[in-house]
């Protein structure tokens, strides 16, 4: 069964650091393009970035580039996000999933919770 | 950056009753539009994918239509598990972009 699930979630303060994991099982994360997707009441899913099957391509939302790095284990199995310079519109649920090129999103995990709040 | 449109925001229908939601893309993403259902607590799952191709496992009574820029979800005959808030999604560009969400409840 393909399951991907994350951690590594909490409250950090402006301007502050968190690096979220997601571990995937049931399927190679070298196979698929893997995405991190965010997700808050007030402003819905946004997509965050993705790393190719090869890991020779990344790609950013601009809100978060420069700030936000993905990258990934792949002894582990497991995916990265590493958020710098974090600002209270980061606060949201953020998930892993995955998909082949132009393929829709599926499946996803449940998500992480990251509160950026003094 | 392709911005999707979804109308309306809220909805609430009666149990049995058909709802429509549409989607509207600023810019073609031919078939590549996608549809997601969010349940509090739970991960967002995918519903329809290419337009009006049905997953496994979907209930019939989901389906979808559209080519361009403009595109349906409708959902005949509802059931009460059919509250959640729907989701439209393109994959034509590596924006990645999605709707706004239509929250649907059911009376």
């Amino acid at each position: 069964e393909v399951q991907l699930i994350e951690s590594g979630g909490g409250l950090v303060q402006p301007g502050g650091s968190l690096r979220l994991s997601c571990s995937a099982s049931g399927f190679s994360i070298t196979s698929h393009y893997m995405h991190w997707v965010r997700r808050d009441p007030g402003r819905g899913l946004m997509w965050v970035g993705f790393i190719s099957p090869d890991g020779t391509r990344l790609l950013y939302a601009d809100s978060v580039k420069g700030r936000f790095a993905i990258s990934r284990d792949i002894a582990k199995n497991t995916l990265y996000l590493q958020m710098n310079s974090l600002r209270v519109e980061d606060t949201a649920i953020y998930s892993c999933t995955r998909n082949s090129d132009m393929h829709p999103f599926d499946p996803w995990g449940l998500g992480t919770l990251v509160t950026v709040s003094s | 950056e392709i911005v999707l449109t979804q109308s309306p925001d809220f909805q609430s229908v009666a149990p049995k009753e058909t709802v429509t939601i549409t989607c509207r893309a600023s810019q073609t993403v031919g078939y590549s539009l996608h549809w997601y259902q969010l349940k509090p607590d739970q991960s967002p799952k995918l519903l329809i994918e290419f337009t009006s191709r049905s997953l496994s496992g979907v209930p019939s009574r989901f389906s979808g239509s559209g080519y361009g820029t403009d595109f349906t979800l409708t959902i005949s005959s509802l059931e009460p598990e059919d509250a959640a808030t729907y989701f439209c999604h393109q994959s034509k560009t590596s924006s990645y972009n999605f709707g706004q969400g239509t929250k649907l409840e059911i009376k």
